[in-house]
């Protein structure tokens, strides 16, 4: 079946632009995962769905960041204002039901390269 | 707060010799456990996970994992390694329940197999 999906593949914008990431989940999974990975390191946790609330945002680094799941399915990341240090790849996951034991099943990612 | 460290940036291994890519984790309660594989220009993909039971659990693509509590571990490893095992590999723990469903990764560690 299909798997997560995100659009586009391949992001440039420039310093201050305001950009949206897309992210379609595998079909029927409630939760839906945000992360950010920087090159050299591991993901690192942005925000959690669970359904269309936002159960987790802890790890959103500051109000230029939001991400909506306004139907329980797509999200979309939103960035305001980009700055160059938020160049990196965006990672979005899914997973069947959120639960802590759920395997998180990732798409391939956004490459954001902020000019 | 939760942590996890992979202290090998690249393991090198000649194709038919076992593997051991290594994990320390630290957390205040009940850790979950997981490695992901992430192959070039793909999304990270799920290996295999521990969270109760059996200390060794067993995974996709002949990988294992052996969660040791005394010494915060969860080292990867494969009895016979493939020139198609070179890629990076990350591992990650859930912090439950204090952590909720925030998932931490490691740096990630290259693995080279040559033929």
């Amino acid at each position: 079946g299909a798997g997560v999906s995100q659009t586009p593949s391949n992001k440039v914008t420039e310093k201050g632009k305001y950009v949206e990431l897309r992210c379609d989940p595998i079909s029927g999974h409630t939760a839906l995962y945000w992360y950010r990975q920087s090159l050299g390191q591991g993901p690192e946790f942005l925000i959690y769905f669970q359904g269309t609330g936002a159960a987790d945002d802890s790890g959103l680094p500051n109000d230029r960041f939001f991400a909506v799941r306004p139907e329980g399915s797509v999200s979309t990341l939103k960035i305001q204002r980009t700055e160059r240090g938020d160049s990196a790849v965006y990672l979005c996951a899914s997973s069947p039901q959120g639960g802590s034991t759920d395997t998180q099943y990732f798409g391939p990612g956004t490459r954001l390269t902020v000019l | 707060a939760q942590s996890v460290a992979q202290p090998e940036d690249q393991v090198n291994v000649a194709e038919g010799n076992p593997l051991t890519v290594k994990c320390t984790y630290s957390v205040s309660g009940n850790p979950y456990l997981f490695w992901y594989v992430q192959y070039p220009n793909r999304g990270l993909q799920f290996l295999l996970k521990y969270i109760t039971g059996d200390n060794l659990v067993k995974g996709s693509y002949g990988f294992e994992a052996e969660f040791n509590k005394s010494q915060t571990s969860f080292h990867l490893k494969k009895p016979s390694a493939l020139v198609s095992d070179s890629a990076l590999y990350f591992c990650a723990v859930r912090d439950v329940p204090t952590g909720g469903f925030k998932t931490i990764f490691g740096a990630g560690t290259r693995l080279f197999v040559k033929a």
